[in-house]
């Protein structure tokens, strides 16, 4: 039972580009939307969410788009630093459950 | 405010030993879950608890795991009899109701 999807393992990005992260959803039920963000050897930190409501939200370099219709969830950087190299998890929320993507790892290049 | 405490960061167990992986949510957070990471996936819900109560543990395997959140103390995660498979990294976070969760750096179980 597979309801959150990130099909690109890992994603190579020149320093100062947009990087694009792509998640997938198969249920329509939930309450919200959130990437969280894993360096080696530590716990996910939370990055932004979005409410089930919107279609977007904006904090600094970090922008997440939510289209329902589609049910895709993308989180776009820009521009790209090579500190935000790490694993980034798309997690969806819903009656208390968090159900977490796969991951991608996001390399950025200088 | 203190983040969510894991400890031990590394255990080492043999096969057929307990492992004992605790966890002390953040201050005023009542919600407590455990995600287990293998080796190049990513985080499988296990358990979900609030103080005293198992609320939903659809992702815990049947045998050997265990889970309890005490009135007073931390949340410990059980594996009885450990097998190679059972080596992961276990993560706990906790929240308040519906907010996002806050993760502890983990818990790296090898076993041996």
């Amino acid at each position: 039972d597979q309801q959150v999807k990130q099909n690109s393992p890992s994603l190579s990005v020149q320093e100062g580009r947009i990087s694009i992260l792509n998640c997938d959803y198969t249920n329509s039920m939930f309450d919200y939307f959130l990437w969280y963000k894993k360096y080696p050897a530590e716990g996910p930190t939370f990055l932004i969410s979005i409410s089930s409501i919107k279609d977007k939200n904006e904090d600094g370099r970090f922008t997440v788009f939510l289209n329902k219709s589609a049910k895709h969830l993308s989180l776009h950087i820009v521009p790209s630093q090579p500190g935000d190299s790490a694993v980034y998890f798309c997690a969806l929320y819903n009656f208390n459950k968090f159900y977490f993507g796969s991951g991608t790892k996001l390399n950025v290049k200088p | 405010n203190a983040g969510v405490m894991q400890n031990p960061r590394h255990l080492v167990r043999r096969r057929g030993q307990e492992a004992r992986l605790r966890c002390s949510p953040m201050k005023g957070h009542s919600h407590v879950y455990w995600y287990r990471q293998l080796p190049e996936e990513g985080l499988k819900f296990m358990v979900y608890l609030q103080k005293e109560n198992i609320i939903d543990e659809s992702g815990m395997p049947k045998e050997r795991f265990s889970a309890e959140f005490p009135k007073e103390g931390p949340s410990i995660l059980r594996i009885q009899q450990v097998v190679r498979g059972d080596s992961a990294a276990y993560f706990c976070a906790s929240s308040p109701t519906g907010s996002p969760l806050h993760f502890g750096n983990g818990t790296r179980l090898t076993v041996t």
